[in-house]
């Protein structure tokens, strides 16, 4: 069965700080996917970034980026100078390529991280 | 550019009662997904559909059900309502159902309150 762990319940940082959410996953297939969301106050849930698990290469976008380490099982993501704006409740999730397609995800539990001005 | 479309945004129902969710995915996406989210908790996949066939399917309620239409918006109709079943319903579209490419798109999510 797949899991997926994010030991983090809440962070809370000064504006500015650099900020890193964990995240560990458990899965029996060898093709997988991962992702991380983002779910802002207002509520919607947005899309960050999509890993593939046969493409560990680390990618930066502007002051996010991902760690990807499959012999850890884990998929970080660093916020770099965070921003009030950046408070949001950041979800990571799993899908398996070994069902029939359209897959549903398996989520972590969330990090709520909290940035102060 | 266009996203996914949830109607109504918020419904308030009572015990017993039935509801009906709308989700319009995004233009030319032909998949389409169904989450709950509980108070607090993380989205819960319910159900998938594919060409208006259902692909997978997660825990969705037996008083539960939902289809796909022929120009690929979805609905998920909820019977026997119960005070539990108050929770974010989101609807997320994709194109195309294979793993490798299908990255859900979520929509803003309806807000059930069962009193």
């Amino acid at each position: 069965a797949q899991k997926v762990t994010q030991a983090q319940t809440e962070i809370s940082v000064v504006e500015k700080e650099d900020v890193t959410l964990d995240c560990v996953y458990e899965t029996r297939d060898t093709t997988y996917y991962l992702f991380w969301y983002k779910q802002p106050p207002s509520g919607e849930l947005v899309f960050l970034i999509r890993r593939n698990s046969f493409d560990e290469q680390n990618e930066i976008s502007g002051r996010y980026s991902w760690n990807f380490q499959k012999s850890t099982s884990s998929f970080n993501f660093t916020i770099t100078a965070s921003q009030v704006v950046d408070s949001a409740v950041y979800f990571c999730a799993l899908s398996e390529a070994g069902g029939g397609g359209a897959d549903g995800l398996t989520f972590g539990k969330g990090t709520h991280l909290i940035i102060q001005p | 550019a266009a996203g996914v479309i949830q109607s109504p945004r918020h419904l308030i129902k009572e015990k017993r009662e039935t509801a009906t969710l709308k989700c319009y995915p995004i233009p030319r996406h032909d998949t389409v997904y169904w989450y709950q989210q509980g108070p607090g908790q993380d989205p819960q996949f319910l159900i998938s559909f594919y060409e208006k066939m259902q692909s997978d399917k997660g825990s969705i309620p037996d008083r539960f059900s939902a289809q796909q239409f022929s120009d690929y918006h979805s609905e998920l109709n909820m019977s026997s309502l119960e005070l539990g079943d108050s929770a974010l319903y989101f609807c997320a579209s994709s194109l195309g159902r294979h793993s490798s490419t299908d990255t859900q798109y979520f929509g803003p999510g309806t807000r059930l309150t069962v009193l």
